[in-house]
């Protein structure tokens, strides 16, 4: 099983609500990631967990809240995001952070729309 | 900190062959990273390179030339399901995995 599931598939959001993003991976990976990415641009890395860890923040605004609860779930809570936070937001997990280079695996997104 | 250069937009008709360059910027280098993407769909991993040289998986061949900081992706035979988005992507040690601006691969009939 190579797959990386993500809840929910579409989510919009209200400027003062409190919502929560999922990512699960069953492949017994020890890296997990979460991307942004906005309509024809890459996807931009913002917080990185390896082994439960936080071991990466890219000067991501507090309004992001990234949660590793164990070792195959990854939880990214939201609150009081503003309109340019409307992205396709992306999770990942790789074995390792030495192997993201080559064995990256991305699930299918939550399309985040903030109005 | 870590850069990379892609082109824009590639067009190229189903059976030929195209090639997709990605120069990249990076203190330390541990290896540079193909993906695809769909529109709609998630990145999916199709190329790895560490070293220098050529790398075949099927129709899809990757390259790199360290001393040039330089690589590309081959795509031969082209099928219409390949028009995507390609992106190329480096670690470095102690950075971040960046990924490059990418590239939009139309294919035509």
């Amino acid at each position: 099983d190579t797959e990386v599931t993500q809840t929910p598939k579409h989510l919009v959001m209200g400027m003062t609500n409190k919502k929560s993003l999922k990512c699960e991976q069953h492949m017994g990976h020890r890296a997990m990631y979460w991307y942004k990415q906005k309509a024809k641009k890459p996807p931009e890395l913002m917080f990185v967990y390896s082994y439960e860890k936080l071991s990466i923040n890219e000067s991501v605004p507090s309004r992001f809240s990234p949660e590793c609860p164990n070792s195959s779930l990854l939880n990214l809570h939201l609150h009081a995001l503003q309109p340019e936070d409307s992205a396709l937001y992306l999770c990942a997990s790789s074995p390792g952070r030495d192997t993201a280079t080559y064995e990256q695996y991305f699930g299918p997104g939550t399309r985040l729309t903030v109005t | 900190g870590q850069s990379l250069e892609q082109p824009s937009e590639v067009t190229a008709v189903e059976g030929a062959i195209v090639q997709i360059n990605c120069t990249y910027q990076t203190s330390g280098f541990y290896g540079l990273s193909w993906y695809q993407q769909h529109d709609g769909g998630a990145p999916t991993f199709l190329s790895y390179n560490a070293l220098d040289g050529l790398e075949e998986t099927g129709r899809f061949s990757s390259f790199l030339s360290r001393s040039d900081s330089y690589g590309y992706l081959l795509l031969q035979e082209l099928q219409m399901k390949d028009s995507a988005s390609y992106f190329c992507a480096v670690r470095s040690r102690g950075q971040n995995f960046v990924f490059g601006p990418g590239t939009r691969l139309s294919v035509l009939p």
